[in-house]
């Protein structure tokens, strides 16, 4: 049992590149949600998603674009990466609606240059 | 909108107690929840009250005063390992399932 994986760990973007973060999780958790954590901001969310095929918007999705094709796989993609997005990305999961004890995985480290 | 606020920073000593405030202004209330995360690591879950009182763990304990939009984390006998950063959040009312945190308190541990 695995928990919640995250690839890669870390990533150097130069600016206008894409990539995808790919979130797994292997506890057949229903809701998925991926955040960006920076120096002294805590952990904002990002997007979301309540189930399969199903996600919505979170505090600051401006940059970015998820999807939910599996149940147990969340992706974030950025399509032209910019400084600010320069960040520590936490996906997390959770198997009640209320959402209050989610499952974090290891974060991925994303520098954009 | 909703926010948290909680102190930036906290020191102890080795077996001391340790108590971390957390107010919050949110305009649907679902409950308070509590993470910790040591540097470099994933936030960990520590504790929920979704009713006024107090709610024990082990050595940790977190309360709630609703009326008083109000909560705290407390920390016994504190060791070395208790390095890290503390986390309240509440849930989201506008994004569901999602939750809101707190930017953080960095409680650091002396011997």
């Amino acid at each position: 049992n695995a928990g919640v994986t995250q690839t890669p760990k870390f990533r150097v973007l130069k600016t206008g590149q894409s990539m995808t973060l790919l979130c797994a999780q292997d506890m057949n958790h229903e809701y998925m949600y991926w955040y960006r954590q920076d120096p002294g901001m805590g952990l904002r969310l990002i997007h979301y998603s309540v189930g399969e095929g199903t996600t919505a918007k979170g505090e600051v999705p401006d940059g970015y674009n998820v999807s939910r094709l599996k149940k147990q796989n969340f992706l974030l993609g950025l399509e032209s990466a910019a400084p600010s997005q320069t960040s520590v990305y936490f996906c997390a999961s959770s198997y009640t609606r209320q959402g209050n004890e989610q499952y974090f995985g290891p974060g991925t480290r994303l520098t954009v240059t | 909108g909703q926010s948290l606020e909680q102190p930036s920073e906290v020191t102890a000593v080795e077996g001391a107690i340790v108590q971390i405030n957390c107010t919050y202004q949110t305009s649907g209330f679902y409950g308070l929840s509590w993470y910790q995360q040591h540097d470099g690591g994933a936030p960990t879950f520590l504790s929920y009250n979704g009713l006024d009182g107090l709610e024990e763990t082990g050595r940790f304990s977190s309360f709630l005063s609703r009326s008083d939009s109000y909560g705290y984390l407390l920390l016994q006998e504190l060791q070395m390992k208790d390095s890290a950063s503390y986390f309240c959040a509440v849930r989201d009312k506008q994004a569901g399932t999602a939750l809101i945190f707190g930017k953080g308190t960095t409680l650091s541990v002396s011997s």
